[in-house]
């Protein structure tokens, strides 16, 4: 079975700019979720996606958005981007209901 | 709220055991899971826990949980070079979101 995929895995964007990351979850998986990971601040929950509706949210501006496609596949999208925002952002795919989280290898975002 | 709490760092020797300690905060029902992420990667479930067990074996890795302290612990015996990673504990309420609340990570350093 596939784990889970996330691209790309690199990506430079300078302030101002907006960034879209996309993730598949391993097949049967319907639960995704995204993470984002600093040095400062550990791992921040960002939002959870399931069955194409955003069920939980983290303490993240507007700036940070997802959807989820019919096919459990799902995006990230950062608008107005900030030099804070550079990290690693984490997706993780679950089965339905439980903590049990699979986690993709990331996207390491630098903003210039 | 929740809230789990680990020390940053941990060195020990090849061969010695690790132990890599957690506090927890919320005090109902719950999973408490260890996730290993190692550089590069996304974190990799290593184990969990249910709140009515008192202790998990698996292999070299032994939890301990002691619910009256909200503390919880993973052992890993005979440490080797490929042990090294940083070490999340994380722990979510079964009925309600499932999102796990991680920690600040351990970084476990192992040398000859």
């Amino acid at each position: 079975k596939a784990g889970v995929t996330q691209t790309p895995r690199y990506l430079i964007k300078t302030r101002g700019q907006q960034v879209t990351l996309s993730c598949s979850p391993i097949s049967g998986h319907r639960s995704v979720s995204w993470y984002q990971q600093t040095p400062g601040q550990g791992l921040q929950f960002l939002f959870e996606y399931f069955s194409e509706t955003q069920r939980n949210k983290g303490n993240f501006p507007g700036r940070f958005s997802g959807r989820q496609f019919s096919n459990s596949r799902s995006e990230m999208n950062v608008s107005t981007l900030e030099l804070g925002d550079s990290a690693l952002y984490l997706c993780a795919s679950s089965p339905e209901n439980t903590g049990e989280l699979f986690f993709g290898e990331g996207s390491r975002l630098t903003v210039l | 709220g929740e809230d789990v709490e680990q020390s940053l760092f941990l060195s020990v020797r090849e061969g010695d055991s690790s132990v890599i300690n957690c506090t927890y905060t919320d005090s109902s029902s719950t999973y408490l899971y260890w996730y290993k992420q190692e550089p590069g990667a996304g974190l990799q479930l290593l184990t969990y826990i249910f709140s009515n067990m008192d202790m998990k074996q698996d292999q070299r890795l032994t939890v301990l949980l002691n619910k009256k302290d909200k503390h919880l612990s993973l052992r890993i015996a005979d440490t080797q070079t490929g042990d090294s990673a940083i070490y999340f504990c994380a722990e979510s309420i079964p009925g309600g979101s499932y999102i796990p609340t991680f920690g600040r990570g351990t970084s476990l350093i192992v040398h000859p």
